[in-house]
This record gives structure tokens, sequence and C-alpha cells, in this order.
């Protein structure tokens, strides 16, 4: 079945320091990826997309790129700020499905420090 | 444009006792997904509603259950709580049933169970 896996936590960075979160999937269809942001009491917030391979999604500094031969997504941006202290999640959803089973990973809890 | 809204934010029961949760999904949307986020993890799928119908399942016990009203709103209901229910209950809707809709997702129901 579809899964993503994605880096443990937690992640600590200075601020400005360049970040990368590692995602990887499996998927037996054509799955579109997704990273989400949530925020301390909050619900999920949708930060960026792909929906098929070498698609790069990007937002607000951050960037992932779809990458089919490595079934990965990794999230990356070059100087994170304070504000950015959050968990990601990376997930997975068939473009060609009937419903929106949309597959999550664990989340990884970034800390960026002054 | 109002987003999407639950209610109530957070709820405590018993074990045993039976639970409902409340969705407005955002204005022009027909579909609704309910998931559930353990302390920890990411969110998992529990089922979807498309025009009043359920038409997706994740791995959840039938005592989860759901409704979805005519202006799209929709409930969760848990039954017989146990211990291990308790969980951030969110809730997401879609312009469309399917995996190419991107999902919105409300701030959550954070739910205890003693």
């Amino acid at each position: 079945g579809n899964s993503v896996t994605q880096m443990e936590g937690p992640v600590t960075l200075s601020e400005e320091a360049f970040l990368t979160i590692n995602c990887t999937y499996t998927a037996t269809g054509y799955p579109s990826l997704f990273w989400y942001v949530q925020y301390p009491g909050e619900g999920l917030q949708l930060l960026l997309k792909a929906t098929k391979a070498d698609d790069k999604g990007s937002n607000k500094g951050f960037e992932a790129t779809y990458r089919k031969e490595t079934t990965s997504f990794h999230l990356e941006k070059g100087s994170v700020q304070v504000s950015d202290s959050a968990v990601y999640f990376c997930a997975l959803s068939e473009f060609l499905m009937n419903n929106n089973d949309m597959r999550f990973g664990a989340g990884t809890r970034l800390t960026v420090k002054p | 444009e109002t987003g999407v809204t639950q209610s109530p934010t957070h709820l405590i029961k018993t074990r045993g006792q039976q639970v409902t949760l409340r969705c407005s999904s955002q204005s022009g949307h027909n579909t609704v997904s309910w998931y559930q986020q353990a302390l920890g993890q990411g969110p998992q799928f529990i089922f979807q509603y498309y025009r009043e119908e359920e038409n997706g399942r994740g791995n959840f016990p039938p005592r989860f259950s759901g409704l979805q009203f005519p202006n799209y709103s929709s409930e969760l209901n848990v039954n017989a709580l146990e211990l291990d229910d308790s969980a951030l209950y969110l809730c997401a809707s879609s312009l469309g049933q399917g995996g190419r809709y991107e999902q919105y997702f409300g701030p959550g129901t954070r739910l205890t169970v003693t």
C-alpha cells in the first residue's frame, strides 16, 4: 500500500541555517506529494505540493522536487527563521483515486533558535 | 471566505461514552474527510463523505461513523470510547472527491478519553 517515511526529528537549527527534511514514499499509482506545516495548537496548512515527476513545489522560501527515480520529495529552505518553528508533514495522495485517503509521515519537529 | 471550522475545540469524555464532533466545510466544498492524529504522529484517514455519502474509509472500526448534511457540513461520531481514541481529530474539506483536489484542514478537536 501507499506510505510515506520522513526524517525523524526533532531538528534544531540556528536562524539562517540551511534546512533539509527528507521524505521518501511508496506508491502503486500516480501520487501527488505534499508538505504540510502544523504550528502549535493549530491544524495543518498546506505548504507546497507537486503533482507529477520533476515538478518543483515552492512557497515562502521552501522548496521540494518530486523525484520519481528516488521516490523522494525532500523539503529544503536556504535560510530558516524562528517563525519557521513547527512540525512538518510529508504526505501523499493518489491523483486518480476516488477518495481523499491522504497518507502522512510521522512529522518532523523543527525548532529554530535565534 | 470562511475556512474550515470545527467544534468543540476540546472535549473530555469517559471510557465507554459516545462523542459527536462537528465540522463546517469551506464555502463551495462538497467533500469532507476526517483524520485522527495521535500525539506525535501524522494524521490517519478515517473516512470521507462526498455529497452526503461515505465513499472511502480507512482502517477504523464501525464504532467510528459519520454524517454529511445537505449544506456539506459533517459530523464524526465515536461510540464506546476507548482510551486510545484520545487524539486530535481533523476535518478537511475539498472541492471534490479524489486525490487531485487540495484539502483544506480545520484547527481540529482535541479529544481526551479518561
